[in-house]
């Protein structure tokens, strides 16, 4: 079974850093790109930036560029969505998705989500 | 706001056929195939339509979709309570090089 499995909850303060992470079991890590998607409390999907675990290519959104970090171990199958210094604004739920490589451009699956909390 | 136009809120009643449209320009939809997902309340979303108009494997063939130009839109028909969920639109947009969201239509069954 192909799967992404996200890394727990997390409560942060202010000014924290963190790195939370997703790993691809069921298939071939290297081929397929993961992608970090945002959804705010009660908004719609924002895509973050993706990478390709092949060769660590990463496109980053504009929205977001400059603002995370997205990184990859393909030796562990695992990819990673990083920040130097979270503000309360970084709070919602974050998703990895995998998505596939020329035709087979669309998300599938998506792992649990992972809920981060930043608060003073 | 988001690069792809969903209306935020949709409704029907049970047996009907409801559509959701999804509208986007030509750096998106109109170069790039369209997918669908659905998500429920406290779930991660899960792909509903890839492709413009196919469904993956156990998607009831109540759910179907299609795309002209630069717009596309979403059909369910027999429409069942849960069917209740949020539904977005997605599609590859050259100009972002990265994938480009509507912003989710949110499915009521009266």
């Amino acid at each position: 079974e192909v799967q992404l499995v996200q890394s727990g909850a997390e409560v942060k303060k202010p000014g924290e850093s963190l790195k939370i992470s997703c790993k691809g079991s069921g298939y071939r890590f290297s081929s397929y790109w993961i992608a970090w998607v945002r959804q705010m409390p009660g908004k719609g999907l924002e895509w973050m930036g993706i990478i390709y675990p092949g060769d660590s290519d990463t496109k980053y959104s504009p929205s977001f560029q400059g603002q995370v970090t997205i990184s990859v171990d393909k030796s562990i199958n695992s990819a990673y969505l990083q920040w130097s210094s979270l503000r309360a604004s970084d709070s919602a739920m974050y998703y990895c998705a995998r998505h596939g490589v020329g035709a087979t451009n669309w998300f599938d699956p998506w792992g649990q989500g992972t809920l981060v909390t930043v608060s003073s | 706001q988001s690069v792809l136009t969903q209306p935020p809120s949709a409704s029907g009643t049970p047996g009907q056929r409801v559509t959701i449209s999804c509208s986007g320009s030509s750096s998106n939809i109109g170069r790039n195939t369209v997918n669908w997902y659905q998500q429920f309340p406290g779930t991660a979303p899960k792909l509903l339509i890839y492709s413009n108009n196919q469904r993956p494997s156990g998607v009831p063939d109540r759910f179907s979709a299609s795309k002209s130009g630069t717009s596309a839109s979403l059909a369910i028909s027999g429409l069942q309570s849960g069917d209740e969920a949020d539904y977005y639109c997605e599609a590859w947009d050259d100009s972002l090089s990265g994938p480009a969201f509507g912003g989710g239509t949110k499915l009521t069954v009266l």
